[in-house]
């Protein structure tokens, strides 16, 4: 089972949209969490952080669900500038594992 | 804060040859890590470093590559004899602890012909 697992979608949305992507984890001694946005053929980004009480930043809203073990990214209202892959990234130990990450287009 | 800085961005080898990669990680960041992405493909773990101590090789094929992060100078990856199937982005990134998020370089594109 890999350690982290992704919806590869695409997802393809209008602009103004709102999206949800989901990750789930198979470590439940996974420490820390986070988002990460790539562009094409650019290197990931850190996103945000994921926290257990949930976080927000700006039209970004994330969660985690210890007892699911699943991660979740909302965006809300979609820009054009959101198309990029997502990928879901968790801590266990020594080494951070990434999903393969959910392609998002939005749409004019 | 220059980031963290890889090189060359662009490397063309024959099958054969040998290929490094250079990283220099964040001013203040000591630890260092190696992905590599396969066209298509997501992000695969290869090696974490500290100073001087490698601290978890899993990812790394067993021949052929190899890693080093001196006292002094950037951390290095190293393919000998590279094969066709070498050809990828390989990412670097650097944090100041274990568990803190990455900050990743703009990697090293190797294409083996």
């Amino acid at each position: 089972r890999k350690e982290v697992e992704q919806d590869p979608g695409p997802f393809n949305v209008p602009e103004g949209a709102t999206v949800a992507f989901n990750c789930t984890y198979s470590n439940s001694a996974s420490q820390s969490f986070f988002w990460y946005r790539q562009d094409c053929r650019k290197e990931p980004k850190l996103l945000m952080s994921v926290y257990s009480s949930g976080n927000e930043d700006g039209r970004f809203t994330a969660q985690l669900n210890r007892a699911s073990q699943y991660i979740s990214l909302l965006i809300r209202d979609s820009k054009l500038s959101d198309s990029a892959t997502y990928l879901c990234v968790v801590n266990t130990g020594n080494q951070f594992y990434f999903g393969t990450g959910t392609s998002l287009t939005v749409i004019p | 804060n220059a980031g963290v800085m890889q090189n060359p961005r662009h490397l063309v080898r024959r099958r054969g040859q040998e290929a490094r990669l250079r990283c220099s990680p964040m001013k203040g960041h000591s630890h260092v890590y190696w992905y590599r992405q396969l066209p298509e493909e997501g992000l695969k773990f290869m090696v974490y470093l500290q100073k001087e101590n490698i601290i978890d090789e899993s990812g790394m094929p067993k021949e052929r590559f190899s890693a080093e992060f001196p006292k002094e100078g950037p951390s290095i990856l190293r393919i000998q004899q590279v094969v066709r199937g070498d050809s990828a982005a390989y990412f670097c990134a650097s944090s100041p602890d274990r568990t803190a998020g990455y900050t990743f370089g703009s990697g090293t594109r190797l294409t083996v012909v």
